[in-house]
């Protein structure tokens, strides 16, 4: 069974550019969720979304965004990208089951680097 | 607010030595605990969890955990630790609303 797959695996953005993250969960799940690992800062949640709705939010500027489609597939957006962006952005995904007790999953990430 | 602390930014142990990675975690309320394993470069692999029921839980490679509530800690530890196990080790938290805390990560270096 397919894991959580994440693209692209890498990329460079300039200052003050937009960037688009693609996340696809384990089939079956119906929840994604976004982490920014940045050097210092460990890992932080960022987005949590399920059946397609914002569930919650972690304390991020809202230039970061995010939506999730019908196939349950997601995409993390970051506006005006600034020098501090530069990070390692993981995606996870969970079955969605509506308990508490959810496993998150991790996807290989994505080497995001801002000059 | 819930927090982990992970008490040791760095653990050097010898191939085939044991080893303990230290974890607490402070919440009032039940909370979900996870260890997770990150080789270089490479995304987050799940190696055990704590949702209820035994306080002793195994999970892959090897390692296991013991959850004590009295304590509030969640100590991963392994017998007896091989070169491949060099990676970065994260506790995690989960209370109500599907959020993870991570703790600061340890980083175990496995010397021959």
């Amino acid at each position: 069974e397919a894991g959580v797959t994440q693209s692209p695996t890498h990329l460079i953005k300039t200052r003050g550019q937009q960037v688009t993250l693609r996340c696809s969960p384990i089939s079956g799940h119906t929840s994604v969720y976004w982490y920014q690992q940045a050097l210092g800062l460990g890992l932080q949640f960022l987005l949590w979304y399920d059946e397609g709705e914002e569930r919650n939010r972690g304390n991020f500027p809202p230039r970061f965004s995010g939506r999730q489609f019908p196939n349950y597939s997601s995409e993390l957006n970051v506006n005006a990208l600034e020098l501090e962006d530069s990070a390692l952005y993981l995606c996870a995904s969970s079955l969605g089951s509506g308990t508490t007790q959810e496993t998150q999953y991790f996807g290989p990430g994505t080497r995001l680097l801002v000059l | 607010a819930q927090s982990v602390t992970q008490l040791d930014s760095q653990v050097p142990v010898f191939e085939e030595a044991p080893v303990e990675l230290r974890c607490n975690y402070s919440s009032s309320v039940s909370v979900y605990l996870f260890w997770y394993v990150q080789y270089p470069n490479q995304g987050l692999q799940l190696l055990l969890k704590y949702l209820s029921g035994s306080t002793l839980v195994k999970g892959i490679n090897g390692f296991e955990a013991e959850f004590n509530k009295s304590q509030t800690s969640f100590h991963l530890r392994k017998p007896s630790v091989h070169i491949s196990d060099t990676a970065e080790y994260f506790c995690a938290a989960q209370v109500g609303a599907q959020k993870l805390v991570f703790g600061q990560g340890t980083r175990l270096t496995i010397n021959p």
